[in-house]
């Protein structure tokens, strides 16, 4: 069992490209959600999913697109990166807003120069 | 003012010692979770609480709805307990669908 799969670990990107972050979850999760981690603060939320072809903003989505073509993937979209967007990105699933659980991906580290 | 703070933010202790790391939060909330991110990055649950105490292994969270905080305590503390604890809570004047973290809690156990 996969659990969630982030895809890839570390990126370097130059200002201006673009890029996807995947996130893949074999647990059959309905709801997805895309976190960044900056040094020194909280995980802050970018985007969630609670099913297949739902998506919503969270605190943070300027700059990101996500979607949910099916229950197991939501990517996550950085269409013209900027210095602003260096960050640890965070894919987590859980099977309902009030589930005890929820699980986390590895991790991608990005860093836009 | 955060709507979650924890303290301290770094914490050095011996093997066997026991620890306790803190939340307070300003905002009303439906549940609050303690979460554990190792040094290579990855993030796991530990525990999610509503009321009362949960104890897993030697890790013990308490939440006080009243005042508005919770513990995090590890008994007999052991070097791979070493890794940053989060703490996050459920807004519940918001959909459930948010999660606010605080900055985390650095711990480092030497043996």
């Amino acid at each position: 069992n996969a659990g969630v799969t982030q895809t890839p670990k570390f990126r370097i990107l130059k200002i201006g490209q673009s890029m996807t972050l995947q996130c893949a979850q074999d647990m059959n999760h309905n709801y997805m959600y895309w976190y960044r981690q900056d040094p020194g603060m909280g995980l802050k939320l970018i985007y969630y999913s609670v099913g297949a072809g739902i998506t919503d903003k969270g605190e943070v989505p300027n700059g990101y697109n996500v979607s949910r073509s099916t229950t197991e993937d939501f990517p996550l979209r950085l269409e013209l990166a900027a210095p602003s967007q260096t960050s640890v990105y965070f894919c987590a699933s859980s099977y309902s807003a009030r589930a005890t659980e929820a699980f986390f991906g590895q991790g991608t580290r990005l860093t836009v120069v | 003012k955060n709507e979650v703070e924890q303290s301290p933010q770094n914490l050095t202790a011996q093997e066997g010692e026991f620890i306790t790391i803190n939340c307070s939060y300003s905002v009303g909330i439906s549940a609050l979770h303690w979460l554990q991110q190792h040094p290579g990055g990855g993030i796991v649950s530990l525990f999610m609480l509503s009321s009362g105490k949960k104890k897993h292994g030697r890790l013990i969270a308490t939440i006080n709805i009243q005042e508005k905080h919770s513990s995090l305590h590890i008994t007999a503390s052991h070097p791979r307990d070493s890794a940053v604890y989060i703490c996050a809570v459920r807004n519940s004047n918001f959909g459930n669908e948010k999660l606010t973290f605080g900055t985390g809690t650095r711990l480092t156990i030497i043996p």
